[in-house]
């Protein structure tokens, strides 16, 4: 069992690439998210999906599409790099642990750096 | 803006003393509160979590204490240990939501 595992560890791109960050958990979760982690800021949503084919937006989506075609799978694409966004991106999976709360589970993390 | 404010922004402990981070919200209709800890080049980890029903939970050397009229909750970490030293986290969120809103975070340091 592997929970939640993020490629790649590190990445570098100039301003203006796309790219595709992967997030992928065998926990069967229905709930998958995106953060990003800024120093002095914390973790801040991007985006979340509570079920394959259902996603929405988190606090800071701008510039981020992602999609979800399988439980297991949630990719996060970055259209058009810009140096604020460099960043420490996180995956996390969830389950509903009670009627009114949820249990995340994060993954390693992903270092992105725009140059 | 922040919805969940926490302090200090970094923590400096003897090993053996207590370590207490504070947090603060506005929002009432947060109804779960977490605790993440953190170490380097890792992803946060649940550490311990509360819901306003109590005042306080306890597990292990970890303690959440909960005031809802203040809107304020901290992490108590009795007998620190250097094993201790990472980033914690606080967080909310609302009722039967996924989404947790956090802290800014702490860094403890726990030197022997």
């Amino acid at each position: 069992n592997a929970g939640v595992t993020q490629t790649p560890k590190f990445q570098v791109l100039k301003t203006g690439q796309s790219m595709t960050l992967q997030c992928a958990q065998d926990m069967n979760h229905e709930y998958m998210s995106w953060y990003r982690q800024d120093p002095g800021m914390g973790l801040r949503l991007i985006h979340y999906s509570v079920g394959a084919g259902i996603t929405d937006q988190g606090e800071v989506p701008n510039g981020y599409n992602v999609s979800r075609s399988t439980t297991e799978d949630f990719p996060l694409r970055l259209l058009s790099a810009a140096p604020s966004q460099t960043s420490v991106y996180f995956c996390a999976s969830s389950y509903r642990r009670t009627a009114k709360t949820y249990e995340q589970y994060f993954g390693p993390g992903t270092r992105l750096t725009v140059t | 803006q922040q919805q969940v404010k926490q302090s200090p922004q970094s923590l400096i402990v003897q090993k053996g003393g207590i370590s207490i981070i504070n947090c603060a919200y506005e929002n009432t209709a947060f109804d779960y509160f977490p605790w993440y800890q953190q170490f380097p080049g890792k992803g946060p980890a649940l550490l311990i979590a509360i819901r306003p029903d109590v005042s306080e939970k306890k597990e292990g050397r970890f303690t959440i204490s909960f005031n809802k009229s203040a809107k304020q909750f901290s992490l108590h970490i009795m007998d620190s240990q250097p094993g201790d030293s990472a980033t914690y986290f606080c967080a909310a969120s609302r009722a039967g939501a996924n989404n947790l809103f956090f802290g800014t975070g702490t860094r403890l340091t726990v030197i022997p």
